[in-house]
This record gives C-alpha cells, structure tokens and sequence, in this order.
C-alpha cells in the first residue's frame, strides 16, 4: 500500500499569506494520479487538483499543485477567507489512498 | 449537474451487514465508475472500493473481504454492503462518481455501529 503523509499537520496563517502544503508518497506515484482536495466542517471534499497540477473544474487560479515522483505541493497563493479548511492528496493509481489532511487555519 | 444521494438504515448492530444505496440523477449512471468512500468521525478519508456499470468492481485491500458494491441500472443507483461491521466501521459514507478523480459526491450519511 502506498502510504501518503501530509506536512505540516496544521498551518496557521493570516489572510493574504501564501499556504505551502506538503504530500510525500512512500512509493513513487505516476504524477497522473495525484490529487487534492478540501474539505470543510460537514461537507463532502471538494476536487481541487487532478494529475498532480490541473485545476478541477471553477477552481481558482490561487490554487496550484506541483510535483513528481514521491513529493507533491499545492500551494495557495492568496489566502482568501473562504480556505481555511482541511486539505487532503489522494493517489488512485496503485489501489487507493488519502493522506491524513493538513489544517489550515486562521492565525 | 449530477447529483447524488446515499439512503439506508443509520444504525447498524455489531456483527451485522451496513448496507447503503447511492441514487444517481442528472445523469446515467452507465456513464462513469461510482465509488464509496468513508471518514470516520473527525478522521480521514478511506476508500472502500469502485463499481463500473458493467458490474466490474475493485476494492481497498483492508476491506475486500468484507464488502461488496454493486449496481441497479433499471433504478439508476449502486450499493454498499459491508458485513460483520464492528464500532470501528462508524463513519460518514459518501459515495461520489468516479474511479479516482472525485468530482461529484453526496452528502454522505453517518453510519454508527452500536448495540
């Protein structure tokens, strides 16, 4: 099973920063089957990020993932209040994992 | 826009099956793969497994013993049956479209394993 771990737990920080949240695989995973999503308090996740760096569908520009082989970013750019959340990669190309989620939260 | 919504019993007793149903509208559910996925509360998320329309099916190694996901084309909806449920198996269970990349997903409902 390919183990995803998430860094930091949580990140703490103020509107306008930019949030570096990171994913390492304990494996190499093909950069086709990374994502990420968000997740807020009593709603489903949401598709952020597909194949490692292409926004989903109405996904702002703010939002972006990088990476390849075992470590994977999404970076927001501009925190915007609406954010704060929890953040989850998945890879889905050998059977299925998510991480464990990064918070991120107001300073 | 497709939607989906999950159904079924919220309690379930130690030992017994959790069985939910996944209705699918704003689309044919012959389209695309339909997935189950769960998160135990205040946890992450777990894959249960996947089902494609055909019948084909694939699911997470920890749980392929215990679960089965089928679908009802005539009803335009997929099930979720996991048995010999134990306290550990309380979760929120969505179920969403797709094999992997997850862009539509229900509300999900909270399932709690208890006498």
């Amino acid at each position: 099973e390919i183990v995803l771990t998430q860094s930091p737990a949580t990140l703490s920080l103020s509107l306008g920063e930019r949030a570096t949240l990171s994913c390492r695989a304990s494996q190499n995973v093909s950069s086709d089957v990374l994502a990420w999503y968000q997740q807020k308090p009593g709603q489903a996740p949401r598709l952020l990020i597909f194949a490692a760096s292409t926004r989903a569908t109405g996904i702002p520009d703010r939002f972006s993932g990088s990476g390849a082989g075992t470590d994977f970013t999404l970076t927001i750019s501009r925190l915007e209040p609406e954010d704060f959340a929890v953040y989850y990669c998945h890879q889905y190309g050998s059977s299925q994992t998510f991480g464990p989620g990064t918070k991120v939260d107001i300073k | 826009q497709v939607q989906l919504q999950e159904s079924g019993p919220r309690l379930v007793k130690p030992s017994e099956t959790l069985s939910l149903t996944c209705t699918v509208s704003g689309g044919s559910i012959s389209s695309s793969y339909w997935s189950w996925i769960r998160q135990p509360p205040g946890k992450g998320l777990e894959w249960i497994g996947y089902v494609y329309y055909t019948g084909k099916t694939d699911y997470n190694p920890s749980l392929t013993t215990r679960v089965t996901i089928t679908v009802d084309m005539s009803k335009n909806q997929f099930s979720l049956k996991l048995n010999s449920v134990t306290a550990a198996d309380t979760a929120v269970y969505y179920c969403a479209r797709g094999s992997g990349r997850f862009y539509f997903w229900g509300q999900g409902a909270l399932v709690t394993v208890s006498s």
